[in-house]
C-alpha cells in the first residue's frame, strides 16, 4: 500500500526558500500514470493546489505561485520535492503532497499526513 | 482558472438526517471532472467522490455525487456521528486545479 510522508523545516525566515520533501513508500513514483502534487492549506482555511508532477515528468503550476515554485522528483530515493522561493508569511501553512491516479479518476487518492509550515522571523 | 463556490458555508444537521451539499464553477467542469473530498480536523482529506459521481474504493453507500457543467452536488443520505466534518470540492478538468472554500456539516 502506498504511503506517503512529508519533511522538511517546520520555520522558515521571510524572503528564504522553503523546501519540502514528500517520501513515496510501498511503491515506486514513476510508476504510473500518475500526477504527484503539492497542497498547503492555512490555519482554518481551504485546500489551495500548488502544483503538480506527471510519471513523464511534466510540471504545471498554480499561476499564482508560478514564479516561485519548482516541483521535482529524486527517482533514486523515490521523493518528490518543493521548492517555494521568496516566501512570507501568507505562505504559512499546512503542506500537504498528494497523489491522483487513474483509477481515482485523478482525484487526490492517497495524501501525506501533511508538514506545518510557519514563515517568520 | 475556474473559481468553485461552495454552499452553505455550515450546515448544522442531527445524526440520521440528509445533508445536501453544493459546489457551483465559474465556468462549465470538462467531463465532469469534480471530485469531493471530507477533512476532519487535524487529518489529511479523504477522497470520497471522482468524476462527480463515482464513489472512491471503500466509501459508505450513504455518500453520492451528481452533476454537470456547472452546478454539483455531495449527498449525505443518512448522516452517521463520524460523518461530521469538513467536505471540499475540486475540480481537475482544467488546469490550474481548484478547489472550493470547504462546507462544515455541524451537529
Amino acid at each position: 500500500q502506498v504511503q506517503l510522508q512529508e519533511s522538511g523545516p517546520g520555520l522558515v525566515k521571510p524572503s528564504q526558500t522553503l523546501s519540502l520533501t514528500c517520501t513515496v513508500s510501498g511503491g515506486s513514483i514513476m510508476s504510473g500514470p500518475y500526477y504527484w502534487s503539492w497542497i498547503r492549506q492555512p490555519a482554518g482555511k481551504g485546500l489551495e493546489y500548488i502544483g503538480r508532477l506527471y510519471t513523464s515528468g511534466s510540471t504545471n503550476y498554480n499561476p499564482s505561485l508560478k514564479s516561485r515554485v519548482i516541483i521535482s522528483v529524486d527517482t533514486s530515493k523515490n521523493q518528490l520535492s518543493l521548492k517555494l522561493s521568496s516566501v512570507s508569511a501568507a505562505d504559512t501553512a499546512v503542506y500537504y503532497c498528494a497523489r491522483a491516479s487513474d483509477s481515482s479518476g485523478y482525484g487526490f487518492d492517497i495524501w501525506g499526513q501533511g508538514t506545518t509550515v510557519t514563515v517568520s522571523s | 482558472e475556474i473559481v468553485l463556490t461552495q454552499s452553505p458555508g455550515t450546515l448544522s444537521l442531527s445524526p440520521g438526517e440528509r445533508a445536501t451539499l453544493s459546489c457551483r464553477a465559474s465556468q462549465s467542469v470538462s467531463n465532469s471532472q469534480v471530485a469531493w473530498y471530507q477533512q476532519k480536523p487535524g487529518q489529511a482529506p479523504r477522497l470520497l467522490i471522482h468524476d462527480a459521481s463515482s464513489r472512491a474504493t471503500g466509501i459508505p453507500d450513504r455518500f453520492s455525487g451528481s452533476g454537470y457543467g456547472t452546478d454539483f452536488t455531495l449527498t449525505v443520505s443518512r448522516l452517521e456521528p463520524e460523518d461530521f466534518a469538513v467536505y471540499h470540492c475540486q475540480q481537475y478538468g482544467s488546469s490550474p486545479w481548484t478547489f472550493g472554500q470547504g462546507t462544515k456539516v455541524a451537529i
